[in-house]
């Protein structure tokens, strides 16, 4: 059974260009989380995925943005990129049911992306 | 809103030695849910336990075992006889339902744990 699989390991990109993250949710999962960490700190929450939709938004401004595919696998996409969006970004999947997601989320192994 | 406070940054512990790791969470919510995570240096969080707000048992798995007390909202982890393995940086989350009923966890800043053999 295959856990949340993310691709790329890792990513160097310039400021100003675009990046995009992809993701592969659990097994039997139908919602996609992503977080971003900073060194030191802990994931903090960018949005949520389900039935291919933004549930769910964090604090975060619009240069990122995402989507979700009908198999459920999603992306994240961040536009402008700026030194501090260096990261380790982690994608997380659960299993919401109409509407509600209370279940535990597994997290893949993150994309650690550097901007220079 | 929603917050948890791990208070200790670093502990360092030679082998054998149990090892208490504190989390103290605030939340004006009474239906909420309480996870540890285990991040290694590969850097995947690795999800350990779920409790729920209602459930006050104290669990053990193994070494691991937790303690949660909503009288002083706290759910703290030990690790009994560390091991080299139990190397790692720990996190503690707190969900509460948040609009449209999905829950989003929270995190702490994490404890890292050094076991020295």
């Amino acid at each position: 059974d295959a856990g949340v699989t993310q691709s790329p390991t890792h990513l160097i990109k310039t400021r100003g260009q675009q990046v995009t993250l992809r993701c592969s949710p659990k097994s039997g999962h139908d919602t996609v989380s992503w977080y971003q960490q900073a060194l030191g700190q802990g994931p903090q929450f960018i949005f949520q995925y389900y039935e291919e939709e933004e549930r769910q938004r964090g604090n975060f401004p619009d240069r990122f943005s995402g989507h979700q595919f009908p198999n459920y696998s999603s992306e994240l996409n961040v536009n402008a990129l700026l030194l501090g969006d260096s990261a380790l970004y982690l994608c997380a999947s659960s299993q919401g049911t109409s509407g509600e997601s209370t279940d535990t989320q597994y997290f893949g192994p993150g994309t650690r992306l550097t901007v220079l | 809103a929603q917050k948890v406070t791990q208070a200790q940054t670093e502990i360092s512990v030679v082998e054998k030695e149990d090892v208490t790791l504190d989390c103290v969470y605030e939340t004006r919510d009474t239906t909420y849910y309480l996870f540890w995570y285990k991040q290694p240096p590969s850097g995947e969080l690795v999800f350990l336990i779920r409790r729920n707000s209602f459930d006050e048992q104290n669990e053990i798995s193994g070494r691991y075992s937790w303690n949660f007390q909503k009288s002083t909202s706290s759910f703290n982890f030990t690790i009994t006889a560390s091991q080299v393995v139990d190397s790692a940086v720990y996190f503690c989350a707190l969900s509460e339902a948040e609009a449209g009923g999905s829950y989003i966890p929270t995190f702490g800043r994490g404890t890292s744990l050094i076991v020295h053999p």
